[in-house]
């Protein structure tokens, strides 16, 4: 069974920092790209960073304006999320996702950005 | 940068009424194209895949269909399950979302 579980979440003040972490098992990660996508409270879907199977290619959202890092452990079969400079409108829950065929989301995690 | 028009934003139906929802792409994505189902404070549900293949294990009352730049999700005989927000998803280039249809029962 394919499982992604997101960790990593919680409280931050603005300016601060947060490395968001996404666990998968149930299938070659390796073999896959994989995304983060982030909902704030209220709102729609969001997609913001895709990384290739290999690491080799990564892409973000033109709205992150270089905060954010993605990156991947294929020995670990995990990917990560580095969030710098954190701002309210950060406020959201954090989805990775795998790409298709068949995508799989994991269940989130919330991340606070508030004083 | 593809962009993902969906509408309309919200609907209200009565329960065995036939739903449609549309999304449009800013250009051509051939199928690339999902539908998802999310319910309140949960994960987006995949029930569509490639335009028109539903996911296992999802009702047939949903369906999808279109290719290059129009899209439409439909919902046979709505149920009262079956409130939720759904959104469209182009994956053709990265990923890009509709804005989501907020589906309640009148």
């Amino acid at each position: 069974e394919v499982q992604l579980v997101e960790s990593g979440g919680g409280l931050v003040k603005p300016g601060g920092s947060l490395r968001l972490s996404c666990a998968a098992s149930g299938f070659s990660f390796s073999s896959y790209s994989m995304n983060w996508v982030r909902q704030a409270p209220g709102k729609g879907l969001e997609w913001i960073s895709s990384i290739s199977s290999s690491g080799s290619y990564i892409y973000y959202a033109d709205s992150l304006k270089g905060r954010f890092t993605i990156s991947r452990d294929n020995a670990k079969n995990s990917l990560y999320l580095q969030m710098n400079s954190l701002r309210a409108e950060d406020t959201a829950v954090y989805y990775c996702a795998r790409d298709p065929p068949s995508v799989y989301w994991g269940q989130g995690t919330l991340v606070t950005v508030s004083s | 940068d593809i962009q993902m028009t969906q509408s309309p934003s919200s609907l209200s139906a009565s329960v065995g009424d036939r739903v449609t929802i549309t999304c449009q792409a800013s250009q051509d994505i051939s199928n690339y194209l999902n539908w998802y189902q999310q319910k309140s404070g949960r994960a987006p549900k995949l029930l569509i895949y490639d335009a028109s293949n539903l996911e296992t294990g999802v009702p047939s009352r949903f369906s999808g269909s279109g290719s290059g730049t129009d899209f439409t999700f439909t919902i046979s005989s709505l149920q009262p399950e079956d409130i939720a927000t759904y959104y469209c998803q182009q994956y053709d280039n990265l990923w890009t979302f509709g804005q989501g249809t907020k589906v309640e029962i009148k």
